[in-house]
């Protein structure tokens, strides 16, 4: 089944400590994106990827990092995680461009205490 | 920045009942799609709109872009509470912008 995998679904931690959320697709698709859903203020954009290696900031990009070492995957990463960054995450992938739609995964709800 | 408002933001109807959810622009936009959530999942696409003035059926769903491809609507008819979820319209094609979003609910 063509899909992108998150994990993990549901993350509760603390400040400060480290966390990484996982994002994979099996569908060859270039193109992936991370994004964080609030209340009011929908969907923003975190960083993309249009290639392995390849990554840019969106519109919210501080406080996290991304990687893009193998086409499949592309991990969202918080160095030092803040109560602000308590949110609801979806992974993204597109075949080459996001004109043609996004394929979302499940989401992961992280809170940070 | 190219911005997408949706109206209603919230909307509330028996089952049976005809809907129209609308998205619009300042701007142009290459192509727009439609996506629906439901609660605590992630967003699913509907459709892809990409020439002014096409319209595209899914089932009881229509979908039309306007003319100047700054706008769009999506209209359900005989609602089902099945339809209900937050529908997002989203345009753009190098990188996206999402609309603000429509609570749908449909009360048997």
């Amino acid at each position: 089944e063509a899909q992108v995998t998150q994990n993990p679904r549901y993350l509760i931690t603390v400040t400060g400590k480290k966390l990484t959320v996982t994002c994979s697709q099996n569908m060859n698709h270039e193109y992936m994106s991370w994004y964080r859903q609030d209340p009011g203020l929908g969907l923003r954009q975190i960083y993309y990827s249009m290639n392995v290696e390849v990554t840019d900031k969106g519109d919210v990009p501080e406080g996290y990092k991304v990687s893009r070492k193998e086409k499949r995957n592309f991990p969202l990463i918080l160095e030092s995680p803040s109560p602000n960054q308590t949110s609801l995450y979806f992974c993204a992938s597109s075949l080459f461009s996001v004109g043609y739609g996004y394929t979302f995964g499940s989401g992961t709800r992280l809170t940070v205490v | 920045t190219q911005l997408l408002e949706q109206s209603p933001q919230f909307l509330s109807i028996q089952e049976g009942e005809n809907l129209t959810v609308y998205c619009n622009s300042s701007s142009v936009f290459s192509s727009l799609q439609w996506y629906r959530q439901e609660p605590g999942e992630g967003p699913v696409l509907l459709v892809t709109v990409v020439t002014g003035g096409e319209v595209k059926k899914l089932k009881r769903l229509t979908f039309q872009f306007g003319d100047a491809r700054k706008d769009s609507s999506l209209h359900i008819t005989a609602a089902q509470p099945g339809d209900t979820g937050l529908y997002l319209c989203a345009g753009g094609f190098q990188k996206l912008v999402f609309g603000t979003g429509t609570r749908l609910l449909v009360s048997p």
